[in-house]
C-alpha cells in the first residue's frame, strides 16, 4: 500500500526561526494536504495543493507540490509560540478519495 | 459556517461494553468519513459514505464495528463489544465536490479499561 515518510519527526526551535518539513511517497499523488493538530483537537487544514509544481502560501506558511508528484514540503517563516503542534501531510491518489497520512512532525517553539 | 461536530468529546468505558460516536458534517457535504487515530500516528480511514451509501468500508473491522448514515447527513459509529486495543481518537471528516478536500471534527477520545 501507499506509504508516506514525513520528516523530521520532531523539531525544537526558537521563536522567530523558520521551519521546514517534508513528506515523500512511494506512489504518485494527485492532491497533497497539510494539516495541523493541537492537543485534544482534530486536524485543521492549513494548505491544499492540487497540481504538480503548485506553490501556495497561507500567511506565514508556504507549501509546494513536488513536480514528481511524490513529495511535498511545508515551510513556516518567523515561528511564534502558537505554531506549536503536530503537522501532518496527507496525500490522495487517482479517483480514490482515501487520504494517506504521514506520522506527523511535532513542532515545539521556545519563546 | 459551522464545522464538523462530534460527540461525545471523551468517553471512558470498560472492555466488552458498547460505545457509540455521533457526527454531524459540514452543511452540504455529501461525503462523510470516519477515521481512527492511534497515539503518535496519523489518522487511518475506517469508512467513507457518499450520501447514505457506504462506498468504502474495507478498513472497518466488521466483527465489532458498525456505522450508519440513514438520512445522508448525520452518522453514527458503533463498537460492540469494545476491546482494550480500541482506545484511540475517532475522527469524523466531511467533504464536497469538486475538490473533496476533507475537513475534520474535533474527535472523540475513547479509553477502554
Amino acid at each position: 500500500g501507499q506509504q508516506l515518510n514525513q520528516s523530521p519527526q520532531s523539531m525544537f526551535i526558537q521563536e522567530g526561526e523558520d521551519v521546514s518539513m517534508n513528506c515523500t511517497s512511494s506512489s504518485i499523488f494527485n492532491t497533497w494536504l497539510w494539516y495541523k493538530q493541537d492537543p485534544g483537537e482534530g486536524p485543521v487544514l492549513l494548505i491544499a495543493l492540487y497540481k504538480a509544481g503548485e506553490l501556495t502560501s497561507n500567511g506565514r506558511l508556504t507549501a509546494q507540490f513536488g513536480i514528481t508528484r511524490k513529495d511535498s514540503f511545508l515551510n513556516i517563516s518567523a515561528s511564534i509560540p502558537s505554531d506549536v503542534g503536530i503537522y501532518f501531510c496527507a496525500g490522495r491518489g487517482g479517483s480514490n478519495y482515501k487520504l494517506t497520512f504521514g506520522k506527523g512532525t511535532l513542532l515545539t517553539v521556545n519563546p | 459556517e459551522a464545522g464538523v461536530v462530534q460527540s461525545p468529546r471523551y468517553k471512558i468505558i470498560e472492555k466488552k461494553q458498547p460505545v457509540a460516536f455521533w457526527c454531524n458534517p459540514i452543511s452540504g457535504h455529501n461525503t462523510l468519513y470516519w477515521y481512527r487515530q492511534n497515539l503518535g500516528q496519523g489518522p487511518e480511514l475506517l469508512i467513507r459514505y457518499e450520501n447514505e451509501e457506504a462506498v468504502d468500508d474495507s478498513q472497518l473491522p466488521k466483527d465489532r464495528f458498525s456505522a450508519e448514515r440513514l438520512k445522508g447527513v448525520d452518522s453514527t459509529l458503533k463498537i460492540q463489544p469494545a476491546e482494550l486495543g480500541d482506545s484511540a481518537v475517532y475522527l469524523c471528516a466531511s467533504s464536497t465536490r469538486p475538490t473533496e478536500t476533507q475537513y475534520f471534527g474535533p474527535g472523540t477520545r475513547l479509553l477502554v479499561l
